[in-house]
């Protein structure tokens, strides 16, 4: 079974629209960190955010926010007012504190049109 | 500057040929990782090493070995490739289990 699910494989939203990117994962450790990635159409992975499982604080970066339900099992990403530099494809992922093993979602493509 | 290379960054081989896809990090990380990317399959963890000399098996492992002699480098060996290990390759490292993995650029392999 998928650890990290992204349900949504595209996203089109027309310029400062927002946009929420969903991420539901499976552990069964108490102890996790999850994290977004970006990667542009440049090619590189770009790093996000990292939570860890006992911090659900919601947490916003200008233009950036991420809402943690342990309840839901969620970690969703929203882009407020977005733009077209960010078009990319965003993965989800998860470590667990055992095994060291490190599981991305399939991503998700957005684009931002103009 | 703090960063994670990977050479070569493109490679077109032939199935059978054995090669090696170098990894190295300045950071002195513990952990590095290894992935190969596929479209629809997201990333996907081959191998990685907690420490020099530990190494353990990701959720695709088939096909590759590795080595973590220092603890900067962390190569990736296909010792017989075949068409179905051409994919987009990622190395990253990080200062901890469960840290923020930096990686490199990538490296694009074709295997004919």
């Amino acid at each position: 079974a998928q650890k990290v699910t992204q349900a949504q494989t595209e996203i089109s939203v027309v310029e400062k629209e927002d946009v929420t990117l969903d991420c539901v994962y499976e552990t069964r450790d108490t102890t996790y960190y999850l994290f977004w990635y970006k990667q542009p159409p440049s090619g590189e992975l770009v790093f996000l955010i990292r939570r860890n499982s006992f911090d659900e604080q919601n947490e916003i970066s200008g233009r950036y926010s991420w809402n943690f339900q342990k309840s839901t099992s969620s970690f969703n990403f929203t882009i407020t007012a977005s733009q077209v530099v960010d078009s990319a494809v965003y993965f989800c992922a998860l470590s667990e504190f055992t095994g060291n093993q490190f599981y991305f979602g399939t991503g998700t493509s957005l684009t931002v049109i103009p | 500057e703090a960063q994670v290379t990977q050479n070569p960054r493109y490679l077109i081989t032939v199935t059978g040929k054995k090669l090696t896809v170098t990894c190295s990090q300045n950071m002195n990380h513990e952990y590095m990782s290894w992935y190969r990317q596929d479209p629809g399959l997201g990333l996907r963890q081959i191998y990685y090493s907690m420490n020099v000399e530990v190494t353990d098996k990701g959720d695709v492992p088939e096909g590759y070995k590795v080595s973590r002699k220092e603890k900067r480098n962390f190569p990736l060996i296909l010792e017989s490739p075949s068409p179905n290990q051409t994919s987009l390759y990622f190395c990253a490292s990080s200062g901890q289990t469960g840290g923020e993995q930096f990686f490199g650029p990538g490296t694009r392999l074709t295997v004919l």
